[in-house]
């Protein structure tokens, strides 16, 4: 069974301090997992994706996200936030074989303090 | 440009009434996907189709119906019998790499008022 779960429903950040969004997955095949950005009244926007290469996933907008197997987490990082990021961030995960279904996690929304 | 289009973007209904979003794409996927977003709430999958003439039931069926006649198209009829209809709709389609699926590519939205 695919599940996300997003550690933290609401982060605040001030502007230039890093940010950090936790996501833990479960899954019992090999996942891909990715983040998708939101804001407000508007699409959901793919920031990065992880599909079994490099652990070390980077991603648009300086954001990047490594994917610990042992630690089943798929965490997703920018070093320095900017007012722009302010947003709400989604964790997903899916199966690689033949799996067409997305699992999402509950959010987390980003506030970034000038 | 490839993407995925929803129409319209804001869209009003009088309860008792049945109203249809469209959800179109240009992206050749073959599966997409109907999801409901209530405020301050993660998606909730509504239907989804992996192929043309075919689709499955999500998490939140009940009050919704879809049809999958044409592959770039898959709209989306909000029924009188769907109790709370209020709500933001997003629609997505994924391709595939032999069996293994893609990541999701996402239309703009459409927000449904029951007046």
């Amino acid at each position: 069974a695919q599940s996300v779960t997003q550690l933290d429903s609401h982060v605040s950040v001030s502007e230039g301090t890093p940010v950090l969004l936790r996501c833990n997955y479960s899954s019992s095949y090999s996942p891909s997992l990715f983040w998708y950005v939101q804001h407000p009244n508007k699409g959901l926007q793919l920031l990065l994706k992880y599909t079994s290469a490099a652990t070390l996933v980077k991603g648009i907008n300086g954001f990047e996200a490594e994917f610990k197997k042992s630690e089943t987490s798929f965490h997703l990082t920018k070093p320095s936030a900017h007012m722009s990021d302010a947003a709400e961030y989604f964790c997903v995960v899916s199966q690689t074989l033949g799996g067409n279904q997305f699992y999402f996690g509950t959010g987390t929304s980003l506030t970034v303090i000038p | 440009d490839g993407g995925i289009t929803q129409s319209p973007k804001y869209l009003f209904r009088k309860e008792g009434q049945n109203v249809t979003l469209s959800c179109e794409q240009n992206l050749n996927h073959d599966a997409m996907y109907w999801y409901r977003q209530d405020p301050g709430q993660g998606l909730r999958l509504i239907y989804y189709s992996q192929i043309v003439n075919d689709f499955q039931k999500g998490d939140i069926a009940e009050g919704y119906s879809v049809s999958r006649e044409k592959k770039e198209s898959f709209p989306l009829t909000v029924t009188s019998a769907q109790k709370n209809p209020t709500a933001f709709y997003l629609c997505a389609s994924s391709g595939r790499d032999g069996s293994s699926y893609n990541e999701q590519f996402f239309g703009p939205g459409t927000r449904l008022t029951v007046l």
